[in-house]
């Protein structure tokens, strides 16, 4: 398995629809996991940490599913300015060195149409 | 809030050039990252540094050398480029490992070498 592993897509969705994305990891002994969002030609910016079982943050779900080794992404009421990029994010396992060594997925692409 | 700035956010350089990417961040971070983004490959890491004067390898080094003279600034040289180091870089930064930090990203340059 790949260390971090994301549906390249796209998703393409009408507004308003609810899309959810999956992103696997290899090593079981990471904690933390991040979704950044990228914009076309624009460097990641984070969207959403998640440090346990899941985080919410308005129309944004993160949830973490450790025994099958997955995060997933749920945005709700999607908006024509949710089209972008967004990438899963898994750090290195704990007490692994002194600087934090992200490993990064390809990414996810969603198009929101009218 | 984290400022990253890179200095370029486009350079047209010849190939066999020797070009510097200079990266400073404003929030006293002591690690900084140095990737570069190509399509379907994602972001790859090149070289990270967690003090002044430290530097260590990240997942695809050659071709590239790295400077931290001082905390808030990381450089990022090419030693004689080359047209298959045409791609986005983005700097970063972050508060030291086990504060589940995520990365802050500079704007990025794209670099192409002709």
């Amino acid at each position: 398995r790949k260390e971090v592993e994301q549906d390249p897509g796209p998703f393409n969705v009408p507004e308003g629809a609810t899309v959810a994305f999956n992103c696997t990891y290899s090593n079981s002994a990471s904690q933390s996991f991040f979704w950044y969002r990228q914009d076309c030609r624009k460097e990641p910016k984070l969207l959403m940490s998640v440090y346990s079982s899941g985080n919410e943050d308005g129309r944004f779900t993160a949830q973490l599913n450790r025994a099958s080794q997955y995060i997933s992404l749920l945005i709700r009421d999607s908006k024509l300015s949710d089209s972008a990029t967004y990438l899963c994010v898994v750090p290195p396992s704990p007490n692994t060195g002194t600087a934090s060594k992200l490993t990064f997925g390809t990414g996810t692409r969603l198009q929101v149409t009218l | 809030d984290v400022k990253v700035t890179q200095s370029s956010r486009y350079l047209v350089k010849r190939t066999g050039e020797k070009v510097f990417l200079e990266c400073v961040q404003d929030m006293d971070h002591e690690n900084m990252f140095w990737y570069r983004q190509d399509p379907g490959l994602g972001l790859r890491l090149i070289y990270f540094s967690y003090d002044v004067k430290m530097k260590e390898k990240g997942d695809i080094p050659e071709g590239y050398s790295v400077s931290r003279e001082k905390k808030e600034r990381f450089s990022l040289i090419l030693e004689s480029a080359s047209t298959n180091q045409t791609s986005m870089y983005l700097c970063a930064s972050s508060p030291p490992q086990g504060t589940h930090s995520p990365l802050h990203f500079g704007n990025g340059t794209r670099l192409t070498v002709t």
